[in-house]
């Protein structure tokens, strides 16, 4: 694709219950990051991809937040029991490569956990 | 971890003044810093990057500076236009060697008319 897509664009939901976010990258960008914003926040780093190699959960906040990517392209973010906190935009980005330090960025998901 | 500080402030200018922006940093020296731009419900889009032995960079209207004995990056837009509103984001390796970035909680612009 010409971008980065993201789906849904909002997403509302009750506390409680688990939460599933896409992002498809741009077509051969090997590096995808998921980020979350919250109102007024920067951007905190969640999960990162890189081909076949073992992401980099090392944001996750906890057990609660999971992600893959199948076959090197789409990823799905899960959240399960989701809480209020859990409120905020949710980020995708994909790069070239590993290295390559400019970000592409989807639109984000914002989630809402009523 | 690195830790990145902007203004949070808005910053209000007037059309066709010079916009200042600043990035500080603590904790190590980045081998390079970024520049990106938001607007509201959007995602970022990257401007510049500039790298630690690179003292200034330039693209059309924007300049960025990358001072490492300061620990600072200032960026900079000249001859703003009300369409330069948006809130500008730095962003810079989360630790050396690491390829994941790390963002600045970002500083608003606002030009008006």
């Amino acid at each position: 694709g010409a971008g980065v897509s993201q789906s849904p664009s909002n997403k509302v939901t009750e506390k409680g219950k688990d939460v599933e976010l896409r992002c498809d990258p741009i077509s051969g960008h090997t590096a995808l990051y998921w980020y979350r914003q919250s109102l007024g926040q920067g951007l905190e780093f969640l999960i990162y991809f890189q081909g076949n190699s073992a992401p980099d959960k090392s944001g996750l906040p906890s057990d609660r937040f999971s992600a893959e990517r199948t076959g090197g392209s789409v990823s799905t973010l899960t959240i399960q029991r989701t809480q209020q906190e859990d409120s905020a935009v949710y980020l995708c980005a994909s790069s070239l490569t590993r290295g390559d330090e400019k970000l592409f960025f989807g639109s984000g998901t914002q989630l809402s956990v009523l | 971890s690195q830790k990145i500080e902007q203004n949070s402030e808005a910053l209000n200018i007037q059309e066709g003044k010079t916009a200042t922006l600043t990035c500080n940093y603590t904790n190590y020296s980045p081998a390079y810093l970024q520049w990106y731009r938001q607007d509201p419900g959007r995602g970022p889009v990257f401007l510049l990057l500039i790298r630690e032995n690179e003292k200034e960079k330039r693209k059309e209207r924007l300049k960025v500076t990358f001072d490492t004995t300061l620990k600072q990056s200032l960026f900079h837009i000249t001859a703003s236009q009300p369409a330069d509103s948006a809130t500008y984001l730095c962003a810079l390796p989360a630790s050396g060697g690491s390829y994941i970035p790390t963002f600045g909680r970002g500083t608003s612009l606002i030009v008006h008319p």
